[in-house]
C-alpha cells in the first residue's frame, strides 16, 4: 500500500464547477499535510498548508481528519487556469520525510 | 532571494557516465530532498537529509548517492548513468515548520 493515495484522474469540469479531491495517508504518525499544484513537469508549488480545524484561501478549502486519516481539498467556481495536477504531501516521522502522492490531474473546460 | 536552486537545469548523459547535480538553498532550510519524476508518475524520493553531514535513503535510492557537506547545499551523484535514470530531478527544502519549496528542476537524458 503507497503511503500517500489520491483519487485517480483526470477530472474533466466545466468553468464554475465545483470540484473535490481526496486523499489518505497510512502512517498515523504523520505530522504536516499540504496541498501542492504542480504545471506541465515544472517544480510543484504550494497551494496551502492542511489543519484539521480546516483552513480557507479564496475559493480554495482544505480539511484533514486525522482519525480517518483523509485530506481533501475543494475548488469552487474552478477557472480555466486551475487546470494541473495536484499533489497530496505529508511529512513523516522525525526526520520529516517528505512524502508525495501520485497526483490527480484537473482540466477546467470552457 | 533565490530560494532553491538547481543546477544544470538540462543534461544529456551517454550510459556510463558520471555527473552530479546540485541543489543549491538561501533559506538555512535544515531538511532537503531530490526526488525524481517519470511520466505519468508521481515524485519518488531517492535520497533526502535532515542537517549537515546527514544523508539517508528514500524509495528509490539505488544507482545514486548524495552528500550534503554544507547546509547549503545538496549534491545528486550518478556514478555511471543508464537509461532507466533518464528523468526530471526536483530538489526540496523544508524547514522544520515547513512547507516545502522546490527548485526548477534538471531534465536529464541518458542515451
Amino acid at each position: 500500500r503507497k503511503e500517500v493515495e489520491q483519487d485517480p484522474g483526470p477530472f474533466n469540469v466545466p468553468e464554475g464547477a465545483t470540484v473535490a479531491f481526496n486523499c489518505t495517508y497510512s502512517n498515523s504518525a504523520s505530522q504536516s499535510f499540504f496541498w501542492y499544484r504542480q504545471d506541465c513537469r515544472k517544480e510543484p508549488k504550494l497551494l496551502m498548508s492542511v489543519y484539521s480545524s480546516g483552513n480557507e484561501d479564496g475559493r480554495f478549502t482544505a480539511q484533514l481528519n486525522r482519525a480517518s486519516q483523509y485530506i481533501s481539498l475543494l475548488i469552487r467556481d474552478s477557472k480555466l487556469s486551475d487546470s494541473a495536477t495536484y499533489l497530496c504531501v505529508v511529512t513523516v516521522g522525525g526526520y520529516n520525510k517528505l512524502i508525495f502522492g501520485a497526483g490527480t490531474r484537473l482540466a477546467v473546460h470552457p | 532571494n533565490a530560494g532553491v536552486t538547481q543546477t544544470p537545469k538540462f543534461r544529456v548523459l551517454k550510459t556510463g557516465q558520471s555527473m552530479t547535480l546540485l541543489c543549491a538553498q538561501d533559506m538555512n532550510h535544515e531538511y532537503m530532498y531530490w526526488y525524481r519524476q517519470d511520466p505519468g508518475m508521481g515524485l519518488r524520493l531517492i535520497h533526502y537529509s535532515v542537517g549537515e553531514g546527514t544523508t539517508a535513503k528514500g524509495e528509490v535510492p539505488d544507482g545514486y548517492n548524495v552528500s550534503r557537506l554544507k547546509k547549503q547545499n545538496f549534491l545528486l551523484g550518478l556514478e555511471s548513468a543508464a537509461p532507466s535514470q533518464t528523468s526530471v530531478y526536483f530538489c526540496a527544502t523544508l524547514s522544520s515548520t515547513g512547507p516545502a519549496f522546490f527548485g526548477q528542476g534538471t531534465r536529464l537524458t541518458v542515451v
